[in-house]
Protein backbone atom coordinates (compact mmCIF):
# COMPACT_ATOMS: atom_id res chain seq x y z
CA UNK A 1 0.00 0.00 0.00
CA UNK A 2 0.89 3.41 -0.33
CA UNK A 3 3.57 4.61 2.54
CA UNK A 4 4.57 8.11 3.64
CA UNK A 5 8.12 8.31 4.51
CA UNK A 6 8.65 10.92 7.60
CA UNK A 7 12.15 12.31 8.51
CA UNK A 8 13.66 12.90 10.91
CA UNK A 9 11.85 9.84 13.26
CA UNK A 10 13.06 11.78 16.39
CA UNK A 11 14.61 15.30 17.40
CA UNK A 12 16.01 16.46 20.39
CA UNK A 13 16.55 19.88 20.90
CA UNK A 14 16.93 23.16 23.01
CA UNK A 15 14.31 25.64 23.87
CA UNK A 16 14.24 28.05 21.64
CA UNK A 17 15.47 26.51 18.39
CA UNK A 18 14.12 25.82 15.37
CA UNK A 19 12.52 22.92 13.91
CA UNK A 20 12.47 21.11 10.37
CA UNK A 21 10.94 17.99 9.53
CA UNK A 22 9.29 16.17 6.41
CA UNK A 23 7.56 13.59 4.81
CA UNK A 24 7.70 12.21 0.97
CA UNK A 25 6.12 9.47 -0.96
CA UNK A 26 6.77 7.76 -4.13
CA UNK A 27 2.51 8.84 -4.82
CA UNK A 28 1.24 11.94 -5.67
CA UNK A 29 -1.34 13.57 -2.86
CA UNK A 30 -4.18 15.51 -3.64
CA UNK A 31 -4.00 17.14 0.15
CA UNK A 32 -1.24 17.33 2.91
CA UNK A 33 -2.41 17.47 6.28
CA UNK A 34 -0.02 17.96 9.24
CA UNK A 35 -0.98 16.65 12.98
CA UNK A 36 -0.10 16.80 16.49
CA UNK A 37 -0.53 14.50 19.23
CA UNK A 38 -0.02 14.33 23.12
CA UNK A 39 0.55 10.80 24.90
CA UNK A 40 -3.14 9.52 25.49
CA UNK A 41 -4.93 12.07 23.10
CA UNK A 42 -6.21 12.31 19.35
CA UNK A 43 -4.22 13.65 16.38
CA UNK A 44 -4.71 17.32 16.81
CA UNK A 45 -4.73 19.27 13.14
CA UNK A 46 -2.05 21.88 12.64
CA UNK A 47 -2.06 22.35 9.04
CA UNK A 48 -3.78 21.86 5.94
CA UNK A 49 -2.52 21.95 2.20
CA UNK A 50 -4.60 21.97 -0.53
CA UNK A 51 -2.38 23.01 -3.85
CA UNK A 52 1.36 21.94 -5.27
CA UNK A 53 3.42 24.85 -4.01
CA UNK A 54 1.19 26.19 -1.64
CA UNK A 55 3.23 27.59 2.06
CA UNK A 56 0.89 28.13 5.03
CA UNK A 57 1.52 29.40 8.12
CA UNK A 58 -0.10 29.00 11.67
CA UNK A 59 1.74 31.05 14.24
CA UNK A 60 4.89 29.81 14.89
CA UNK A 61 4.49 26.42 12.55
CA UNK A 62 5.22 27.01 8.47
CA UNK A 63 3.86 24.59 6.30
CA UNK A 64 4.60 23.88 2.60
CA UNK A 65 3.32 21.40 0.05
CA UNK A 66 6.16 20.11 -2.81
CA UNK A 67 5.16 21.13 -6.13
CA UNK A 68 5.89 17.89 -7.37
CA UNK A 69 3.04 16.58 -4.64
CA UNK A 70 5.42 14.11 -3.61
CA UNK A 71 6.53 15.61 -0.28
CA UNK A 72 5.45 18.25 2.54
CA UNK A 73 7.29 19.77 5.10
CA UNK A 74 6.99 21.53 8.66
CA UNK A 75 9.18 24.54 10.33
CA UNK A 76 8.35 25.26 13.53
CA UNK A 77 10.28 28.47 14.64
CA UNK A 78 11.48 29.05 18.01
CA UNK A 79 10.54 26.21 19.89
CA UNK A 80 8.77 26.12 23.06
CA UNK A 81 8.20 23.35 25.74
CA UNK A 82 4.52 23.18 25.19
CA UNK A 83 5.66 21.85 21.11
CA UNK A 84 6.80 18.27 22.72
CA UNK A 85 4.50 15.55 21.24
CA UNK A 86 4.70 13.23 17.95
CA UNK A 87 3.90 15.07 14.77
CA UNK A 88 2.30 13.47 11.87
CA UNK A 89 2.43 14.19 8.01
CA UNK A 90 -0.82 12.36 6.58
CA UNK A 91 -1.63 12.20 3.02
CA UNK A 92 -4.42 12.24 0.68
CA UNK A 93 -4.99 10.71 -2.57
CA UNK A 94 -6.32 11.40 -5.54
CA UNK A 95 -9.92 10.06 -5.82
CA UNK A 96 -9.33 7.95 -2.32
CA UNK A 97 -11.45 9.17 0.97
CA UNK A 98 -8.66 8.05 3.36
CA UNK A 99 -6.02 9.43 5.02
CA UNK A 100 -1.94 8.12 4.69
CA UNK A 101 0.13 8.67 7.65
CA UNK A 102 3.20 8.88 7.93
CA UNK A 103 5.18 6.95 11.23
CA UNK A 104 5.91 10.27 12.88
CA UNK A 105 8.38 12.67 14.50
CA UNK A 106 9.07 12.80 18.00
CA UNK A 107 9.77 16.03 18.68
CA UNK A 108 11.87 16.25 22.72
CA UNK A 109 13.32 19.86 23.83
CA UNK A 110 15.28 20.32 26.68
CA UNK A 111 14.67 23.63 28.55
CA UNK B 1 -19.17 23.48 19.97
CA UNK B 2 -18.16 19.97 20.96
CA UNK B 3 -15.53 18.20 18.90
CA UNK B 4 -15.48 14.58 17.94
CA UNK B 5 -16.53 12.37 21.19
CA UNK B 6 -15.71 8.73 21.53
CA UNK B 7 -16.89 6.80 23.88
CA UNK B 8 -15.65 4.18 26.09
CA UNK B 9 -12.22 6.10 26.54
CA UNK B 10 -10.60 3.12 27.73
CA UNK B 11 -11.81 -0.81 27.34
CA UNK B 12 -10.06 -4.41 28.15
CA UNK B 13 -11.41 -7.49 26.80
CA UNK B 14 -10.66 -11.03 26.40
CA UNK B 15 -9.83 -12.77 23.40
CA UNK B 16 -12.50 -13.94 21.44
CA UNK B 17 -14.52 -11.26 22.65
CA UNK B 18 -16.73 -8.89 20.90
CA UNK B 19 -15.89 -4.97 21.03
CA UNK B 20 -18.28 -1.75 20.04
CA UNK B 21 -16.99 1.28 20.24
CA UNK B 22 -18.84 4.61 19.17
CA UNK B 23 -18.55 8.52 17.86
CA UNK B 24 -20.05 11.36 17.57
CA UNK B 25 -18.83 13.55 14.83
CA UNK B 26 -18.70 17.15 15.00
CA UNK B 27 -22.13 18.64 14.61
CA UNK B 28 -22.91 19.29 11.10
CA UNK B 29 -20.25 17.35 9.56
CA UNK B 30 -21.58 14.28 8.13
CA UNK B 31 -18.43 11.79 7.08
CA UNK B 32 -16.70 9.52 9.82
CA UNK B 33 -13.71 7.73 9.91
CA UNK B 34 -12.37 5.17 12.01
CA UNK B 35 -8.58 4.84 12.17
CA UNK B 36 -6.52 2.08 14.13
CA UNK B 37 -3.44 3.11 15.98
CA UNK B 38 -1.20 0.43 16.99
CA UNK B 39 1.85 1.63 19.53
CA UNK B 40 4.72 3.74 18.26
CA UNK B 41 3.09 3.79 14.77
CA UNK B 42 0.79 6.40 12.26
CA UNK B 43 -2.72 5.64 12.26
CA UNK B 44 -4.25 3.40 9.99
CA UNK B 45 -7.65 3.66 8.03
CA UNK B 46 -10.42 0.72 8.72
CA UNK B 47 -13.52 2.47 7.08
CA UNK B 48 -15.04 6.20 5.89
CA UNK B 49 -18.80 6.41 6.15
CA UNK B 50 -20.32 9.30 4.52
CA UNK B 51 -24.30 9.71 4.72
CA UNK B 52 -25.13 6.54 6.14
CA UNK B 53 -23.00 4.76 3.09
CA UNK B 54 -19.41 3.36 3.22
CA UNK B 55 -17.32 5.28 1.08
CA UNK B 56 -13.60 3.37 1.96
CA UNK B 57 -12.26 0.55 3.75
CA UNK B 58 -8.62 -0.05 4.57
CA UNK B 59 -6.87 -3.13 4.89
CA UNK B 60 -8.28 -4.68 8.05
CA UNK B 61 -10.34 -8.49 7.92
CA UNK B 62 -13.64 -9.07 7.90
CA UNK B 63 -14.18 -9.10 11.59
CA UNK B 64 -14.23 -5.54 11.07
CA UNK B 65 -17.54 -3.71 10.75
CA UNK B 66 -18.86 -0.53 11.10
CA UNK B 67 -21.83 1.75 10.34
CA UNK B 68 -23.60 5.67 10.78
CA UNK B 69 -27.02 6.24 11.99
CA UNK B 70 -29.56 9.11 10.62
CA UNK B 71 -27.98 11.77 12.99
CA UNK B 72 -24.15 10.92 11.85
CA UNK B 73 -22.81 9.07 14.78
CA UNK B 74 -20.61 6.00 13.80
CA UNK B 75 -20.23 2.30 16.01
CA UNK B 76 -17.12 0.17 15.19
CA UNK B 77 -17.53 -3.14 15.51
CA UNK B 78 -14.67 -5.80 16.46
CA UNK B 79 -15.34 -9.89 16.70
CA UNK B 80 -13.49 -12.34 17.86
CA UNK B 81 -11.21 -10.18 19.08
CA UNK B 82 -7.37 -11.07 19.37
CA UNK B 83 -4.61 -9.70 21.34
CA UNK B 84 -2.70 -8.13 17.97
CA UNK B 85 -6.07 -5.91 18.29
CA UNK B 86 -4.99 -3.56 21.15
CA UNK B 87 -4.66 -0.38 19.96
CA UNK B 88 -6.10 2.86 20.19
CA UNK B 89 -9.30 3.75 17.72
CA UNK B 90 -9.26 6.57 16.65
CA UNK B 91 -12.61 8.26 15.15
CA UNK B 92 -12.18 11.28 12.62
CA UNK B 93 -14.67 13.87 11.42
CA UNK B 94 -14.90 15.96 8.03
CA UNK B 95 -17.48 17.79 6.68
CA UNK B 96 -18.45 15.99 3.40
CA UNK B 97 -15.85 13.14 3.12
CA UNK B 98 -14.65 14.08 0.30
CA UNK B 99 -11.01 15.62 -1.24
CA UNK B 100 -10.02 18.90 0.05
CA UNK B 101 -12.07 18.45 3.29
CA UNK B 102 -10.05 18.76 7.11
CA UNK B 103 -10.15 15.62 9.39
CA UNK B 104 -10.56 15.82 12.86
CA UNK B 105 -10.13 13.32 15.33
CA UNK B 106 -11.15 12.60 18.84
CA UNK B 107 -9.36 11.48 21.92
CA UNK B 108 -9.87 7.50 20.95
CA UNK B 109 -10.68 4.60 22.80
CA UNK B 110 -7.81 2.56 23.91
CA UNK B 111 -8.84 -1.45 23.77
CA UNK B 112 -6.54 -3.47 25.50
CA UNK B 113 -7.22 -7.41 24.74
CA UNK B 114 -5.98 -10.07 27.10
Amino acid sequence: GQQLNQSPQSMFIQEGEDVSMNCTSSSIFNTWLWYKQDPGEGPVLLIALYKAGELTSNGRLTAQFGITRKDSFLNISASIPSDVGIYFCAGQLEGAQKLVFGQGTRLTINP
Amino acid sequence: DAGVTQSPTHLIKTRGQHVTLRCSPISGHKSVSWYQQVLGQGPQFIFQYYEKEERGRGNFPDRFSARQFPNYSSELNVNALLLGDSALYLCASSRTGFRDTEAFFGQGTRLTVV
